[in-house]
């Protein structure tokens, strides 16, 4: 299986700050790479496809960057609705695997 | 706009099945790939498998022997079965629609807002 790693696996952050997320692959994975937020109670939601594509209907001051193991995702200005749990995804092989979860907290 | 909701038991017995159904509302089940995940209290997302609306199956390596996913595209739903259950599969059950970006990434886009099952006596 391929493991996936992110970092940190919490943060704590201001409104308008910018926060970046790493998700290390330990192969690669080209582009096979997709970030969601959760939210308590509610449906994950997919925030970034291929690495760098912005799902419809997403802010875009999220975004995606990497390829092959290296990947980010970055939030320009935080908002009050952004505070959550992030998760990257690896769908390169079976089975698909994601990373343990990167808590957003509010400063 | 897909809605997806979970329903089935909260509790199962050790040694017996889970069983889950997933039911798809807004939308057809046709031209699909659905996928269960759940995760475990205090640890992460893990992949049980998926089913193509044609009835084609994948499953993670690591449940494939207790794993069944069947599709019903008259119900419009889709169902999972964890055969001989432990304390281990106690975990928030969600399901997913998969889609295939460019036609060939795979992606979870809408998922169910996921339900509780504990195994236990």
């Amino acid at each position: 299986d391929i493991q996936m790693t992110q970092s940190p696996s919490s943060l704590s952050a201001s409104v308008g700050d910018r926060v970046t997320i790493t998700c290390r692959a330990n192969q690669i994975i080209t582009t096979y790479l997709n970030w969601y937020q959760r939210k308590p109670g509610k449906a994950p939601n997919l925030l970034i496809y291929a690495a760098s594509n912005l799902q419809s209907g997403v802010p875009s001051r999220f975004s995606g960057s990497g390829s092959r193991t290296n990947f980010t995702l970055t939030i320009s200005s935080l908002q009050l609705e952004d505070f959550a749990t992030y998760y990257c995804q690896q769908t390169y092989s079976i089975p698909y695997t994601f990373g343990q979860g990167t808590k957003l907290e509010i400063k | 706009q897909v809605q997806l909701q979970e329903s089935g038991p909260g509790l199962v017995k050790p040694s017996e099945t889970l069983s889950l159904t997933c039911t798809v509302s807004g939308g057809s089940i046709s031209s699909y790939y659905w996928s269960w995940i759940r995760q475990p209290p205090g640890k992460g997302l893990e992949w049980i498998g998926y089913i193509h609306y044609s009835g084609s199956t994948r499953y993670n390596p690591s449940l494939k022997s207790r794993v069944t996913i069947s599709v019903d595209t008259s119900k419009n739903q889709f169902s999972l079965k964890l055969s001989s259950a432990t304390a281990a599969d106690t975990a928030v059950y969600y399901c997913a629609r998969e889609l295939r970006y460019f036609d060939w990434l795979p992606a979870f886009d809408p998922w169910g807002q996921g339900t509780l099952v504990t195994v236990s006596s």
